[in-house]
């Protein structure tokens, strides 16, 4: 039940661009993304709803697809301040989320 | 401060001790949670109250025991748990359906 995120981490240097995916083999309502730093709590990103959309988020962007019970977290010009471990939730039923084992994205200058 | 706090930020406790963490929002959210987070683990759902009703009980041991006196406040009730019961807890709250959620800061429990 527990989606699969890949990659488990990626190195860039500052304005690189990267990609972190979440699958499930579940059907979905809706796919939640968390950025959480060392030591400090989980920070809630963007959430989307099935239906397809994509969101942004200023230089951070989302996508769903929901035949595919996927979802990508897309990170462009990346900076150092989006160091930290990515987590996708999924949501299969009321309240509850499930999570991904986490994508840590360091960021080098 | 994230709109959810959470007290104790750090707790050291003897397997024969008892404790309790607490839990505070006043973001007006309909559902609170509560949350372990291990090294190298997914986040594991351990308690979902939903307007002050208990909705969910992951397979929790009852060691853990939770209480949600009102929609604002959560607490967690430890006893005589194991050190592998060391982790970060986490209280969350979310309004409902399609919002994501708040997360307090944790209390970093070790067990000894």
């Amino acid at each position: 039940q527990q989606p699969v995120q890949s990659p488990q981490a990626v190195i860039l240097r500052e304005g690189e661009d990267a990609v972190i995916n979440c699958s499930s083999s579940k059907a979905l309502y809706s796919v939640h993304w968390y950025r959480q730093k060392h030591g400090e709590a989980p920070v809630f990103l963007m959430i989307l709803l099935k239906g397809g959309e994509q969101k942004g988020h200023e230089k951070i962007s989302a996508s769903f697809n929901e035949k595919k019970q996927q979802s990508s977290l897309y990170l462009t010009a990346s900076q150092l301040s989006y160091s930290g471990t990515y987590f996708c939730g999924t949501e299969i039923s009321n309240y509850q989320l499930i999570w991904g084992a986490g994508t840590k994205l360091i960021i080098k200058p | 401060e994230t709109g959810v706090t959470q007290t104790p930020r750090h707790l050291v406790m003897g397997m024969t001790n008892k404790k309790s963490l607490k839990c505070e929002q006043h973001l007006g959210h309909n559902a609170m949670y509560w949350y372990k987070q291990s090294a190298k683990k997914p986040l594991e759902l351990m308690f979902v109250y939903n307007f002050k009703e208990q909705t969910e009980n992951n397979s929790v041991p009852s060691r853990f025991s939770p209480e949600c006196p009102n929609s604002s406040h959560l607490f967690l009730h430890l006893h005589t748990l194991q050190p592998e019961d060391s982790a970060l807890y986490l209280c969350a709250s979310s309004q409902y359906r399609g919002y994501g959620y708040t997360f307090g800061s944790g209390t970093r429990l070790t067990v000894v």
